[in-house]
Order: structure tokens, then C-alpha cells, then sequence
């Protein structure tokens, strides 16, 4: 079946640096993908939709300039959280439609930021 | 993009159907139901969707009521690794965004 992937698995890093987070269709390719971020006992919130070959588009209160997407290619759309703070620790989970409309999640990321 | 409404919980007995409720009573004709689950720690697992025709797969059945305002997912034979939070989605149609609700912990007993 589809397969999307996340890199890496958990990332621990200090305040005031900069986290990248891959992900990438295994064997589909996907115009779209979406990011989600998920705290402790709450639901996905989607952060924003990644588009292969333009400007993401985000959900009303993330910050643009916090969480940096880029969609290079068809396969692999990669989350950048900038001069993360222990706030921005959480847990980032990305998304790709399929031909056929159904999404398929990576295994998430899990940000720590000391 | 329609709202879902389902039980924040349900306990299932090891062995017997799980049978999860989801209400969509704002669904348009042409938007599907999709439903997901979510084992800690991990990402969403896709499990069935559809429109307006039950289906069926290896992993559960997805019953539709007729004007479409309801589903309900089947599992036929809980296992305890049924053990999660499960999410009933319906995306529109223009721009396919996935928006999750607060999901049905459900909780299979042994």
C-alpha cells in the first residue's frame, strides 16, 4: 500500500535553533501534502498544505514565517520550524493524498526543544 | 467542510464488534467519509471511506446510512490492537484538507 515517511522519527534541539522535518511519498507522488501538529491528548491540528511548486498555504494562526515549507518535488515536502522554543515542542505529522482521495500519514516527528 | 460529531469513548470486549457511531448531518452530496485511527504515539492509520454504499474491506466495514447523515465503522472481531483513538472525516471537495476532530477512544477490554 502507500507508504509516506517521516525524517527524523524524534529530535531533540536547543532553544533558538532551527528543526527541519522531511517527508516524503514512497511510491505515489503527491502534488499536496499537509502538515499537522499534535499536543499531548489533543486532536491533529493542521498546520498548512504544501504545494509542489508553490507557496504553502496555512491554517489562520500559524505563523509563516515560524514553520517554512518547502515542496521541491513530487515526493518530499519538508517542514523547517525556525529559532524553535520550547512551545514549538510537539508532535509534526505529515500527509499525502493518493489518486483515489484517500490521505496517507508519515509516523511523525517528535520535537523536543530544551 | 461538514463537522463530524462521535462519542469522546467506547469499551469493546475482546472478540465481539466494536461499532462506532459518527454524525455528518452537513455532508454534501458528493463528499466522502473517511475513517482513520490513530495508535499512541504514532500517525493516523487509514482504514475505509466511502460515499454512499457500505463498504468493506480487511480491516472493517463502513455502513452508510441512506441520506447519508450518519456512519457507523465495524470491526468485526475486536483485538486489543483495535486499541486506539478513531476518527471519522469528511474533507471538501475543493482543496481535500483533512480536519480532525476529537475522535472515539475506544477501548477494547480483554
Amino acid at each position: 500500500g502507500a507508504v509516506v515517511s517521516q525524517h527524523p522519527s524524534w529530535v531533540i534541539c536547543k532553544s533558538g535553533t532551527s528543526v527541519k522535518i522531511e517527508c516524503r511519498s514512497l511510491d505515489f507522488q503527491a502534488t499536496t501534502m499537509f502538515w499537522y501538529r499534535q499536543f499531548p491528548k489533543q486532536s491533529l491540528m493542521l498546520m498548512a498544505t504544501s504545494n509542489e511548486g508553490s507557496k504553502a498555504t496555512y491554517e489562520q494562526g500559524v505563523e509563516k514565517d515560524k514553520f517554512l515549507i518547502n515542496h521541491a518535488s513530487l515526493t518530499l515536502s519538508t517542514l523547517t520550524v525556525t529559532s524553535a522554543h520550547p512551545e514549538d515542542s510537539s508532535f509534526y505529522i505529515c500527509s499525502a493524498i493518493r489518486e483515489g482521495g484517500a490521505a496517507f500519514f508519515g509516523q511523525g516527528t517528535r520535537l523536543t526543544v530544551v | 467542510d461538514a463537522k463530524t460529531t462521535q462519542p469522546p469513548s467506547m469499551d469493546c470486549a475482546e472478540g465481539r464488534a466494536a461499532n462506532l457511531p459518527c454524525n455528518h448531518s452537513t455532508i454534501s452530496g458528493n463528499e466522502y467519509v473517511y475513517w482513520y485511527r490513530q495508535i499512541h504515539s504514532q500517525g493516523p492509520q487509514y482504514i475505509i471511506h466511502g460515499l454512499k454504499n457500505n463498504e468493506t474491506n480487511e480491516m472493517a466495514s463502513l455502513i452508510i446510512t441512506e441520506d447519508r447523515k450518519s456512519s457507523t465503522l465495524i470491526l468485526p472481531h475486536a483485538t486489543l490492537r483495535d486499541t486506539a483513538v478513531y476518527y471519522c472525516i469528511v474533507p471538501p471537495n475543493t482543496g481535500n484538507q483533512f480536519y480532525f476532530g476529537t475522535g472515539t477512544s475506544l477501548t477494547v477490554i480483554p
